[in-house]
């Protein structure tokens, strides 16, 4: 089977930095990616890792080491618009998330 | 360039009745996944289509839930004889490609009451 763990809750301080680990197991790797979702909006693409490494856009950072099935998404420089749930997912047409990390935001 | 649509966005049935749920891809897309997501949870792959084809119905509970992507029109899922556990936000997606890793883009969802 496959299955991803990550904290269920994160709590930082505006204008901080925050890391928000993922743990997989899966077969047929494709990579790992990473999505954002505000309370009561659609989950939205924020990045995805092949590849071993870091992958920066802007604020935000994904990490994947596939020798140890692990990733993480790290942002810098917080908003109070980054308040949302992160989940983590792995699959190709079929994709399999987390069960989303919720962040808080402390101004 | 629309992105994915969903409607409706809010839907209330009683037990028993039936839900009938609209996507409508990006344009130039012809892939179409559907999710459920229960409250505090992620989002559990439902189905996968492509043009009047399902691809991979692995998610979707053997009785009372179907979908359908025709040639013309709108993907559809249906809940027959919706109950209590039914209530959920149902997200659609879809994609360019597929194979490997292809990027999917998510409507806003239907979330669906059923009293």
């Amino acid at each position: 089977g496959q299955s991803l763990e990550q904290p269920s809750e994160v709590t930082a301080v505006e204008g901080a930095i925050v890391q928000i680990n993922c743990t997989y197991q899966t077969s047929g790797f494709y990579g790992l990616s990473w999505y954002q979702q505000h309370d009561g909006g659609a989950p939205t693409f924020l990045s995805y890792n092949a590849l071993d490494g870091l992958e920066e856009t802007g604020r935000f950072s994904s990490f994947l080491s596939r020798s140890d099935s692990y990733g993480y998404l790290l942002l810098q420089e917080l908003q109070m618009k980054d308040s949302a749930s992160y989940f983590c997912a792995v699959g190709d047409d079929k994709i399999i998330f987390g069960k989303g990390t919720r962040l808080h935001i402390l101004p | 360039n629309a992105g994915v649509m969903q409607n409706p966005r809010h839907l209330v049935r009683r037990r028993g009745q039936e839900a009938r749920l609209r996507c409508s891809p990006m344009k130039g897309h012809s892939h179409v996944y559907w999710y459920r997501q229960l409250p505090e949870e992620g989002l559990k792959f439902m189905v996968y289509l492509q043009k009047e084809n399902i691809i991979d119905e692995s998610g979707m509970p053997k009785e009372r839930f179907s979908a359908e992507f025709p040639k013309e029109g709108p993907s559809i899922l249906r809940i027959q004889q919706v109950v209590r556990g039914d209530s959920a936000a149902y997200f659609c997606a879809s994609s360019q490609l597929a194979g490997g890793y292809n990027e999917q883009f998510f409507g806003p969802g239907t979330r669906l009451t059923v009293l």
